[in-house]
């Protein structure tokens, strides 16, 4: 079936500070996968997207990599600000033409000045 | 784009009693999906249309959930005789095509007493 593992939280850092935020997959086929953000009062956001192996997804300094022989995908950002403060969900979707999102379960980063 | 809209916000209501959603997605698109959340999960997708037809539904989703999208435009969740742990944020997210991302609404919080 299609599942996401992703690194449990909550994440804090200091302002400036590397992140990384694990994400592993089981999926059948060949899926697409996805980084969301949820900032505090929002709805979720779709934050970067990866379509096949080795693509680089990337956005707002935040990138990910495809990587399929470790059916990994790893969120980095290397430089944090405190407006980074959030909830973020790796999911992927199947590929099978509806479309629809498997997440996990989500971890929640804090940044600190 | 004035984004995916969510009605109510919140949604307290005794148990046993039926509660209505409605969502309205992004004007041109054409998908419609229906996902859950509980307090430290990812969301979990619950059923999904193109244009009016119900196209995709979860296990998740009981005899006692229904969905409607009548002329393929705007949604409606319905949960009859609620229990205690339908309490979730219900969210509801639209999409433009199968390669498009999901643009997500703030949700449905409610609370089963």
């Amino acid at each position: 079936g299609n599942s996401v593992t992703q690194m449990e939280g909550p994440v804090t850092l200091s302002e400036e500070a590397f992140l990384t935020i694990n994400c592993t997959y089981t999926a059948t086929g060949y899926p697409s996968l996805f980084w969301y953000v949820q900032y505090p009062g929002e709805g979720l956001q779709l934050l970067l997207k990866a379509t096949k192996a080795d693509d680089k997804g990337s956005n707002k300094g935040f990138e990910a990599t495809y990587r399929k022989e470790t059916t990994s995908f790893h969120l980095e950002k290397g430089s944090v600000q405190v407006s980074d403060s959030a909830v973020y969900f790796c999911a992927l979707s199947a590929g099978t033409g509806a479309n629809n999102l498997f997440f996990g379960t989500g971890t929640r980063l804090t940044v600190i000045p | 784009d004035t984004g995916v809209s969510q009605d109510p916000r919140h949604k307290i209501t005794k148990r046993g009693q039926n509660v209505t959603f409605r969502c309205d997605p992004i004007s041109e698109h054409n998908r419609l999906y229906w996902y859950r959340q509980t307090l430290g999960q990812g969301p979990e997708f619950l059923t999904y249309f193109q244009n009016e037809a119900q196209l995709e539904k979860s296990r998740l989703l009981s005899d006692r959930f229904s969905a409607e999208r009548p002329k393929g435009s705007f949604s409606t969740l319905e949960i009859q005789r609620t229990e205690q742990g339908d309490s979730a944020m219900y969210l509801c997210a639209s999409s433009l095509s199968t390669d498009s991302p999901l643009h997500f609404g703030n949700g449905t919080r409610l609370t089963v007493t």
